[in-house]
């Protein structure tokens, strides 16, 4: 079974921190996602990654950043957190190569809090 | 462009009645269509999917879904509940980009489940 996981469950942080939500996937898969979550509009993408060091924009990139130095892992970075980024984080992955039918597998999410 | 529209913000049956969720969806290409589920404190996990093969497509732990172009539906039914049913379903659409990087998810639905 595909695995990916998140380094926290639940993260309090303050305004102004940096804040760094980790991911890892064990199958290799070529594509890497983060999501937020907020109530009543389900998940909207922040950044995607195809490739080791490759990126892309998402729906809402504004306010974070990405890292992928290694294949199985994806880091999403809030430069200055500030309240309005308190959400759910979901991060995901995908074998790739498959025209819009691929499987993104899930890990558990982080829920951040920030004050 | 695609989107996609859960009618349904949350749905309440009874143990051992039937299921429907109900799902639009609008694309400007031959999409493929996805139910996800998410349980308490848990990522997604993908339910069913259907990508332009059988309209009538049978996925995990009983549930199933059919493609009907013509309505632009793509509605979850379940014949009988279960208690474990609870939790909140994503209806997600994806245009045949090479990255499937373009998924739109809906609000969700959450299913109440009611001894």
């Amino acid at each position: 079974d595909v695995k990916v996981t998140q380094s926290s469950r639940y993260l309090v942080k303050r305004t102004g921190e940096k804040v760094f939500l980790e991911c890892v996937q064990d199958m290799d898969h070529e594509n890497m996602f983060w999501y937020r979550q907020d109530p009543g509009l389900g998940l909207r993408l922040i950044y995607f990654s195809y490739d080791v060091k490759m990126k892309e924009k998402g729906d809402i990139p504004e306010g974070y950043s990405v890292s992928r130095e290694k294949k199985e892992r994806f880091s999403l970075i809030l430069e200055s957190a500030s309240t309005n980024q308190t959400s759910m984080y979901l991060c995901a992955s995908s074998l790739g190569g498959f025209m819009g039918t691929d499987t993104q597998y899930f890990g558990p999410g982080t829920r951040l809090t920030v004050l | 462009a695609q989107s996609v529209t859960q009618l349904d913000s949350h749905v309440s049956v009874s143990e051992g009645t039937p299921v429907l969720l109900r799902c639009n969806y609008s694309s400007s290409y031959s999409p493929s269509l996805f139910w996800y589920v998410q349980h308490p404190n848990k990522g997604l996990q993908l339910l069913l999917k259907y990508t332009s093969a059988a309209t009538l497509v049978k996925g995990i732990n009983g549930f199933e879904a059919e493609f009907k172009k013509s309505e632009t539906s793509f509605h979850l039914t379940k014949p009988s509940a279960h208690m474990s049913d609870a939790a909140e379903y994503f209806c997600v659409v994806s245009p045949p980009s090479p990255n499937n990087n373009d998924m739109r998810f809906g609000a969700g639905t959450r299913l109440t489940v009611k001894p």
